[in-house]
């Protein structure tokens, strides 16, 4: 079973569209990451929450942990067709010890298209 | 900042031969890198955690025999697939984070695409 289950798997939006992207743990999240990804490509980051009810914004995505840390939304607002890309959240599912070594969990991605 | 530089960034080997892959942070040191295998249209599955200077540690059912791992400085990670067969085909991609700063994303390689054929 997935540990980090992403929703909606895909999504298709008009451009200038609002859209919100799930991310959800059975577990406590210690740091929650969310990334983009072209096809084919690397991932690139676009930002880290850690604290419960932490949001951060950059430009017109926005991203929330709740107050449990267990489920976090990235929120696009005004889409355009550059937001287009494979959306993955990762994860921290353990504290920061010495036998922690940081690795993270990923959900299975979201596949946004954005339409002109 | 963080640069994580992989290569090659495609790769096309014959059934039976052996591919291996650099990953190298190019502007800080990295004690730790991560391995990641990623199939068409699913998520990224770790396969492996590279410590420089000692043995990787694997997830569980990766064979460690057949997907070698060197990280013999704080700059280079290799991977190696050995004596590879079609099912190994597969996007790989590397991540690092920062030496010493836990609380810090991790930084990804563009990957590298591995066809055998």
């Amino acid at each position: 079973s997935q540990e980090l289950e992403q929703s909606p798997q895909s999504l298709i939006v008009q451009e200038g569209k609002n859209l919100t992207i799930n991310c959800t743990s059975s577990k406590t999240l210690y740091g929650l990451y969310w990334y983009k990804q072209k096809y084919g490509e690397g991932l690139i980051f676009l930002m880290m929450l850690q604290k419960g009810g932490e949001e951060k914004s950059h430009e017109k995505i926005t991203a929330k942990l709740d107050e449990k840390k267990q489920q976090s939304s990235l929120h696009i607002t005004a889409s355009q067709p550059s937001h287009a890309g494979i959306y993955l959240c990762g994860a921290d599912i353990a504290p920061r010890s010495s036998s922690n070594t940081g690795k993270l969990i990923f959900g299975q991605g979201t596949t946004l298209q954005v339409k002109p | 900042g963080a640069v994580v530089s992989q290569h090659p960034s495609w790769v096309i080997c014959k059934s039976g031969t052996s591919v291996k892959i650099e990953c190298r942070s190019l502007d800080f040191q990295a004690t730790t890198m991560f391995w990641y295998r990623q199939f068409p249209k699913q998520s990224l599955m770790l396969m492996a955690t590279s410590n420089e200077g000692s043995k990787a540690t694997y997830e569980q059912g990766v064979e460690k025999d057949k997907f070698l791992i060197n990280h013999a400085s704080l700059t280079l990670s290799t991977l190696t697939v050995t004596s590879a067969h079609p099912e190994d085909s597969s996007f790989y991609i590397c991540s690092a984070r920062t030496t010493g700063t836990y609380n810090s994303p991790l930084h990804f390689g563009n990957g590298t695409r591995l066809t055998v054929t």
